[in-house]
């Protein structure tokens, strides 16, 4: 089964750090391009970050609100991607999902497609 | 920075058909695509590449997209397409979601 389960989230201060994790099962994971998307309390979907694929590069890039304070990372050995947010600021409270770039019959697309259940974040005093 | 733009809310009676509008400078010239996401739920694709299906998707959804503007089409809408809808489309490196549109179907 083809799976994504996000870790990590949980309280944490203004200017505190927290690191996430998202364990993938079920496709290969060294080839997919992954990404965090974040969802705060009743509120819209907005990109966090993207990583490619070591194949591709494994470069990353940011929204603009968290460069220079969140890093994505992986480990393909153990199949887990990481979001590692520093300096965080109430309103990086959240869900966080990861979620992986769509593949199809050997095409892949500037869509996502599998997504975690996501993990929260709440930054708080 | 680049922006995308829903209606907050749509309705829609059973059995109609509702359009879902998201509109962004040349939209037309990036590939959109949409997520539908019910309560509680994480967000599932449901169009991609402007007007292509994922697996497992129903015929009822559609998509386009020229000029400004892409559109998000159910046909037949039922009861359980009630749900937020998402745009998203990548500016260069950076991907941006449109704010959400609610559908309620009435």
């Amino acid at each position: 089964e083809v799976q994504l389960v996000e870790s990590g989230g949980g309280l944490v201060k203004p200017g505190g750090s927290l690191r996430l994790s998202c364990a993938a099962s079920g496709f290969t994971f060294r080839n997919a391009w992954m990404s965090w998307v974040r969802q705060a309390p009743g509120k819209g979907l907005e990109w966090v970050g993207r990583i490619k694929s070591k194949t591709d590069g494994g470069t990353t890039d940011y929204a603009a609100p968290v460069k220079g304070r969140f890093t994505l990372s992986r480990d393909d050995s153990k199949n887990t991607l990481y979001l590692q947010m520093s300096s965080l600021k109430t309103d990086d409270t959240a869900v966080y999902y990861c979620t992986t770039r769509y593949c199809s019959g050997g095409a892949c697309y500037s869509a996502f497609d599998i997504w975690g259940q996501g993990t929260m974040v709440t930054v708080s005093s | 920075s680049y922006e995308l733009t829903q209606p907050p809310s749509v309705s829609v009676s059973p059995g109609q058909t509702a359009s879902i509008s998201c509109s962004g400078d040349k939209l037309g010239s990036h590939y959109t695509s949409w997520y539908q996401q019910r309560p509680g739920q994480s967000p599932v694709l449901v169009i991609y590449q402007d007007s292509k299906r994922p697996s497992g998707i129903p015929e009822r959804f559609s998509g386009s997209n020229s000029g400004n503007t892409a559109t998000l089409t159910i046909s037949g809408t039922q009861a359980m397409d009630e749900a937020d809808y998402y745009c998203q489309a990548w500016d260069s490196s950076t991907g941006v979601f449109g704010g959400g549109t609610k559908l309620t179907v009435l």
